[in-house]
């Protein structure tokens, strides 16, 4: 793939349901994936940085794997709380200092 | 291609001097946001424009200003440089803009280099 690619776009869960999405990057002169929580017109908080193939990464009951082989990261948020509707975005960096930005997955959860 | 174009990729300019970044957003977007990525504070959002108008303001410094036009492009414009202004700068756009959770497309950014 040439793009940084989210899936889904979109998604409503309930709270205290667990979910994960997933970012799809290319392969190639890979250096990093970040994931960041962004909401709009602030800045988005970085959650993850990832670099090696196989990295896993938790902050809280958000956590993310890296898969730098195949060109893809999840992230998963265990126990979904209202507090965690926020679109999640990430970015993959390669070797040449370049950043590609997904369009994010806006994730909504209901009380 | 996220279809936002921005220019120039690359600058390097003096201490004290004006640069004009400029941003083409994807076509029938609204928004346009701009973010700074340095080295050790992360993407800091500083601005964002909405058909015309100014929406929301970050971390935006004085010597910094922005501007959408009525084609909707928009130019970020860094004054009296300093040092620590040299980042990657971000455009970004989006439909609307009106509600959180909207899907956003990023530029490639521009390196600035302050020398």
């Amino acid at each position: 793939i040439l793009n940084v690619e989210q899936s889904p776009q979109s998604l409503h869960v309930q709270e205290g349901d667990s979910t994960n999405f997933t970012c799809s990057f290319p392969s190639s002169n890979f250096y990093a994936l970040h994931w960041y929580r962004w909401e709009t017109a602030k800045s988005p908080e970085a959650l993850f940085v990832m670099t090696l193939n196989g990295d896993e990464k938790k902050k809280g009951r958000i956590s993310a794997t890296l898969n730098t082989k195949e060109g893809y990261s999840y992230l998963y948020i265990k126990g979904s709380q209202p507090e965690d509707s926020a679109t999640y975005l990430c970015a993959s960096k390669n070797t040449g200092n370049q950043f590609y930005f997904g369009t994010g997955t806006s994730l909504t959860v209901i009380p | 291609d996220s279809g936002v174009t921005q220019t120039p990729k690359h600058l390097i300019t003096a201490t004290g001097q004006r640069v004009t970044l400029r941003c083409s957003p994807r076509s029938g977007d609204l928004s346009v946001y701009w973010y700074q990525q340095s080295l050790d504070q992360g993407l800091q959002f500083l601005i964002q424009y909405y058909n015309g108008e100014e929406r929301a303001k970050g971390n935006i410094l004085e010597r910094f200003s922005a501007q959408q036009f009525p084609d909707l492009h928009s130019e970020l414009n860094l004054s009296s440089l300093e040092l620590g202004d040299s980042a990657l700068y971000f455009c970004a756009s989006s439909p609307t803009g009106l509600s959180s959770g909207n899907t956003i497309y990023f530029g490639e950014g521009s390196w600035l280099t302050v020398v």
